[in-house]
């Protein structure tokens, strides 16, 4: 098993260029979610899904949109890219089931920069 | 105010030392509380959750405190591979609430 999988690894944009932000996980997952982390804010929720076709905001959505068509699949598009959105970019899947989500596995992360 | 919140660190302490830290959360509808672990430039693994009655995995022991709203961790007879961030997990009922902590640095020396 792979688990999760992100590509790319590291990415330079410039501002206002869009890209998409690949995830993947061969678990069977129902729940995915697309995190970022910055120094000292922690882990924040971007996006969320329960199961393909389903998709919800998180903490922090704006400027991004997703779609899970499949159950494995849950990409992350950077509409029009700013320098605030500079970041490491975490996936994430878990079992989909009440407090079991808190129990998640990552992806290695995309390391962006928006210049 | 954070909604989770942890002393940063870095906790510099000798190999074989007991070490302890502490999460606090602010929101009392919080249900269910996690420990992950980050090595650096890597993903966040989940360590262990953390139970009402508190649980052990081997040197690893994880307190949930609901009065006074902290999770807590000790590691005992740390190891060098110990040294790593280790963020604290407050989860509500809802799956869009999921807070992380910013984490608390451990180094571990020889």
């Amino acid at each position: 098993n792979a688990g999760v999988t992100q590509t790319p690894k590291f990415q330079v944009l410039k501002t206002g260029q869009s890209m998409t932000l690949q995830c993947a996980q061969d678990m069977n997952h129902e729940y995915m979610s697309w995190y970022r982390q910055d120094p000292g804010m922690g882990l924040r929720l971007i996006h969320y899904s329960v199961g393909a076709g389903i998709t919800d905001q998180g903490e922090v959505p704006n400027g991004y949109n997703v779609s899970r068509s499949t159950t494995e699949d849950f990409p992350l598009r950077l509409l029009s890219a700013a320098p605030s959105q500079t970041s490491v970019y975490f996936c994430a899947s878990a079992i989909t089931g009440g407090l079991a989500l808190g129990a998640q596995f990552f992806g290695p992360g995309t390391r962006l920069t928006v210049l | 105010r954070k909604e989770v919140e942890q002393d940063p660190g870095p906790f510099n302490v000798p190999e074989g030392a007991t070490v302890a830290f502490n999460c606090t959360y602010s929101n009392s509808a919080s249900q269910s509380f996690f420990w992950y672990r980050q090595d650096c430039r890597k993903e966040p693994k989940l360590l262990m959750s953390v139970y009402s009655s508190g649980n052990e995995d081997g040197r690893f022991t994880a307190q949930l405190n609901r009065a006074s709203q902290y999770i807590s961790l000790l590691i005992r007879d740390s190891k060098l591979s110990d040294s790593a961030t280790y963020l604290c997990v407050a989860m509500y009922s809802s799956a869009s609430k999921i807070i992380f902590g910013s984490g608390t640095r451990l180094s571990i020396r020889p």
